[in-house]
């Protein structure tokens, strides 16, 4: 079985440039989560879906931040425009319910110059 | 939000040696994990352990909800076993919530 699969695994960008994120959960797996670890730092959640709607956001900064999922499948992370304290890895994370294990891809490792 | 606190931060142990990793937090939750992160910053997940107790080879842990912390034990440790050891509670509305980890190095 898949893993959750994410892209790009690195990015490069220079500040103020937009940039996003792709993740692909298991397949059955109704729960998608975008978490961002800081270097030195445990993960920390910025969104959670339920199918295709975002349940709970409530620590996306969402003056440049934005996160959909279409279809409830794939999912995509912006930032618009990056900042330099944006640098971090992007985590995709999935469970077939809110309440079930969590399965993380390989992350997003984004450094904003 | 949930409070969690892993022990020790660090921890370097010689190939063989056995080890204890602790969790507390400061709330009830619908579910732990414990995970291993890699050196390419993979998160592998070790156990999904809400409460009592697994074992999965070498390793095992043991979740006591009603005094909210979880054990892992590493035994026979080996060179692969490094990298960071991360503590999650939570899950339902509010996902998980990571502690800061357990840093370990396995020597020759």
């Amino acid at each position: 079985e898949a893993g959750v699969v994410q892209s790009p695994r690195y990015k490069i960008i220079e500040k103020k440039q937009p940039v996003a994120f792709w993740c692909n959960p298991i397949s059955g797996h109704n729960t998608l989560y975008w978490y961002l670890q800081n270097l030195g730092q445990g993960p920390e959640l910025l969104i959670r879906y339920e199918n295709e709607e975002a349940v709970d956001d409530s620590q996306l900064p969402k003056d440049r931040f934005s996160a959909e999922r279409l279809k409830g499948v794939d999912s995509t992370l912006k930032i618009q425009p990056a900042e330099l304290g944006d640098s971090a890895v992007y985590l995709c994370a999935s469970s077939p319910d809110p309440y079930s294990e969590q399965f993380f891809g390989p992350g997003t490792r984004l450094t904003v110059l | 939000g949930i409070q969690v606190e892993q022990s020790p931060p660090d921890l370097i142990l010689q190939e063989g040696a056995n080890s204890t990793l602790r969790c507390n937090f400061s709330d009830s939750v619908n579910n732990l994990q414990w995970f291993h992160q890699n050196p390419w910053g993979q998160l592998i997940n070790l156990f999904y352990i809400p409460s009592g107790t697994k074992q999965n080879g070498r390793l095992s842990a043991t979740t006591v909800a009603t005094e909210r912390y979880s054990l892992l034990y590493i035994s026979s440790s080996q060179t692969t076993d490094s990298g960071v050891y991360f503590c999650a509670p939570g899950g339902g509305a509010d996902g998980l919530t990571f502690g800061k980890g357990t840093h370990l190095i396995i020597q020759p």
